[in-house]
C-alpha cells in the first residue's frame, strides 16, 4: 500500500522568510495530493491540494510543487506570518482509491515574530 | 450548516469498557472516515465509509468497529478498549471521488481526546 513520509517533523522560521515541507510517497498510482493544516486543538483543514497532471500550483503565499517521477512533492509558505505556526500533512491518494487518503507524519511549524 | 460534528469532545476509559465515538455530517457526504492521530504518527485511517450500509477497514482497524446505518452518522465503536487506544480520534467526510465538485476534500470534526487508563 501506499506509505508517505514527511521531513521535516518541525521547522522555525522568523516572520518573513519562506518555508518548505517535503513529502515522498511511494504508489505510483497515487494522483491525488493535498496539504492540511492543523491549529492547535482543532481538526484539520484543506490549505492546498494538486493532482498528477499538474506540476505546480499557487493560491496566494502558499504554493506546491510535484514531482511525479520522483515521486515527491512540497509545500512552499512565503512571507511567513505568525498565524502560520500550526501543524501541517501532506497527504496521498489514488482515484481508485475514492478518498482513501494515507498521511504523512506532520511538520510543526513555527514561526517566529 | 454544522459541518462534521463529533460527541464526546474528551473521554476516560477503564481497560476493557466500552464506548462508542459519535460522528455526523450535514452535507450529504457519501464518504466518511475515521483516523486516530499520535504523536509523530500523523492521521491513521481506521475504518472508512462510501456510503449507507458499506464499510471497510483502514490502516489500524483492529479493536474497532463501524457500521453505517445513515448517511449522515458514522460512529466508532471500541468493544474493549486498551491503553493502546489512548489517542484523538478525528472523523471526516467528503463527496465520494468522481461523484462530486470537490474531489477528496474531506471536512474534519473537532476531534475526541480519548484516554484509557
Amino acid at each position: 500500500g501506499e506509505n508517505v513520509e514527511q521531513h521535516p517533523s518541525t521547522l522555525s522560521v522568523q516572520e518573513g522568510d519562506s518555508a518548505v515541507i517535503k513529502c515522498t510517497y511511494s504508489d505510483s498510482a497515487s494522483n491525488y495530493f493535498p496539504w492540511y493544516k492543523q491549529e492547535l486543538g482543532k481538526g484539520p483543514q484543506l490549505i492546498i491540494d494538486i493532482r498528477s497532471n499538474v506540476g505546480e500550483k499557487k493560491d496566494q503565499r502558499i504554493a506546491v510543487t510535484l514531482n511525479k517521477t520522483a515521486k515527491h512533492f512540497s509545500l512552499h509558505i512565503t512571507e511567513t506570518q505568525p498565524e502560520d505556526s500550526a501543524v501541517y500533512f501532506c497527504a496521498a491518494s489514488s482515484y481508485n482509491q475514492g478518498g482513501k487518503l494515507i498521511f504523512g507524519q506532520g511538520t510543526e511549524l513555527s514561526v517566529k515574530p | 450548516n454544522a459541518g462534521v460534528t463529533q460527541t464526546p469532545k474528551f473521554q476516560v476509559l477503564k481497560t476493557g469498557q466500552s464506548m462508542t465515538l459519535q460522528c455526523a455530517q450535514d452535507m450529504n457526504h457519501e464518504y466518511m472516515s475515521w483516523y486516530r492521530q499520535d504523536p509523530g504518527m500523523g492521521l491513521r485511517l481506521i475504518h472508512y465509509s462510501v456510503g449507507a450500509g458499506i464499510t471497510d477497514q483502514g490502516e489500524v482497524p483492529n479493536g474497532y468497529n463501524v457500521s453505517r446505518s445513515t448517511t449522515e452518522d458514522f460512529p466508532l465503536r471500541l468493544l474493549s478498549a486498551a491503553p493502546s487506544q489512548t489517542s484523538v480520534y478525528f472523523c471526516a467526510s467528503s463527496f465520494y471521488a468522481g461523484s462530486g465538485t470537490s474531489y477528496n476534500e474531506q471536512f474534519f470534526g473537532p476531534g475526541t481526546r480519548l484516554t484509557v487508563l
